[in-house]
Parts: structure tokens; C-alpha cells; sequence
């Protein structure tokens, strides 16, 4: 299974740029590194996804190291409606294979 | 469109007891996908359709469960004879496929709130 490794925790302050790194050094050619979130008692909601270049949109940038072993998901102003466990999944053909997370918690 | 539906959204049952969920996707999506998430964990793949074709399962999905999606549309996931590790959240998430082979990778996918699951 691709694999991605996310540290478990992490703090930042309201309204103060968030960073959250991903591992993936099994990533193959072909695999999308795609980002989600979950807030509690819902399901994993999409918040970007990219091949090799970086990506904007509206919620987050995607920041896709030149050999593509490593991302990094940024938020540009945490609020507290960011609290929520991140997923950094590779998607890989037809499956999407997530790891526990990296759990964001952020202080007012 | 209301997004992907879950039903029900919790289930208590005794051991040995079969459940049945069901999972409504977006309308135009021609994928769907089952995960299973337990307590701290990432969700885990079971299995995906695409249109009413089941085309992998995971090594996860024991002889117990089976999961159908007639017609392309809604689908179900089965438990048969309940054991208390089937505890868990079971996900339904949908996609329109943009590319594939290669390019399946890029489909995104919309979660469902989930179908809770405990078993006694």
C-alpha cells in the first residue's frame, strides 16, 4: 500500500499560518497527493489535491517538493473552524490509502 | 443535491446479529467507495464500484461483509453475523471519475457522515 507519514499533532495560533508536513518517499510517478480534513462525527472532507506543481485554492495551498517525496499542506490564516485531524493520502489508481492523520489544534 | 447520504447514522446490535447499511451517492458520480474508520485511526478501504461493478475489495473485507450497488446508483454494505470487532464508523464516499488508469489518482472524493456501528 502507498504510504504517508504525518506527525500526530500539531498547535498553531488563531489567525497565524499553518504548515503541515507529509511524507510519501514510496510515491510512484503517476500517484496524486491529495489532502483532506475531518472534523469530529463527520466524514473526511476534500481540501486540495496535486501532482508536481503547487496548488491554491480557496481553503489551502499544496506545497509539492521538486522530487515529490514530501508535501506540505498550508493554511494562511488558522481559524478555529480548522481544528480538525488532516490526511495526506496518496492517490494511487483507484485506491486512496489514509494514515492516522496529523490532529490540528488551534489556540485562540 | 444534498451530497452523499448515509443511513442509518447509528446502530446498535448484539453479537451475531446482520446489519445492513446504505450509502447514496452525488447523483452523477459513477464511483463509490466503502471505508471503515476505527476509534483514532485513518479510514480504512474496504472496497469500491464503479457504476454497479465492484471492481476491488480489500483483504480487510472478510466472507462476512458483502456490498452491492445494483443498477449503479445506491449501495449497501452487509455485515452477516455481527463480531464485536465490527465495531467501527463506516464511510461511503463518491467521485466522478476524470481520468483513468494513470490519471484515477486525481478523482476526488465526497464523504458521507458516516454509518456508526456498534456491536455488543
Amino acid at each position: 500500500d502507498a504510504k504517508t507519514t504525518q506527525p500526530n499533532s500539531m498547535e498553531s495560533n488563531e489567525e497565524e499560518p499553518v504548515h503541515l508536513p507529509c511524507n510519501h518517499s514510496t510515491i510512484s510517478g503517476t500517484d496524486y497527493i491529495h489532502w483532506y480534513r475531518q472534523l469530529p462525527s463527520q466524514g473526511p472532507e476534500y481540501v486540495i489535491h496535486g501532482l508536481t506543481s503547487n496548488v491554491n485554492n480557496r481553503m489551502a495551498s499544496l506545497a509539492i517538493a521538486e522530487d515529490r517525496k514530501s508535501s506540505t499542506l498550508i493554511l494562511h490564516r488558522a481559524t478555529l473552524r480548522d481544528a480538525a485531524v488532516y490526511y495526506c493520502i496518496l492517490g494511487t489508481g483507484n485506491q486512496f490509502y489514509f494514515g492516522t492523520g496529523t490532529s490540528l489544534t488551534v489556540i485562540p | 443535491d444534498t451530497g452523499v447520504s448515509q443511513n442509518p447514522r447509528h446502530k446498535i446490535t448484539k453479537r451475531g446479529q446482520n446489519v445492513t447499511f446504505r450509502c447514496d451517492p452525488i447523483s452523477e458520480h459513477n464511483r463509490l467507495y466503502w471505508y471503515r474508520q476505527t476509534l483514532g485511526q485513518g479510514p480504512e478501504f474496504l472496497t469500491y464500484f464503479q457504476n454497479e461493478a465492484q471492481l476491488e475489495k480489500s483483504r480487510l473485507l472478510s466472507d462476512r461483509f458483502s456490498a452491492e450497488r445494483p443498477k449503479g446508483s445506491f449501495s449497501t454494505l452487509e455485515i452477516q453475523r455481527t463480531e464485536q470487532g465490527d465495531s467501527a464508523m463506516y464511510l461511503c464516499a463518491s467521485s466522478l471519475s476524470v481520468g483513468t488508469g494513470e490519471y484515477s489518482g486525481a478523482n476526488v472524493l465526497t464523504f458521507g457522515a458516516g454509518s456508526r456501528l456498534t456491536v455488543l
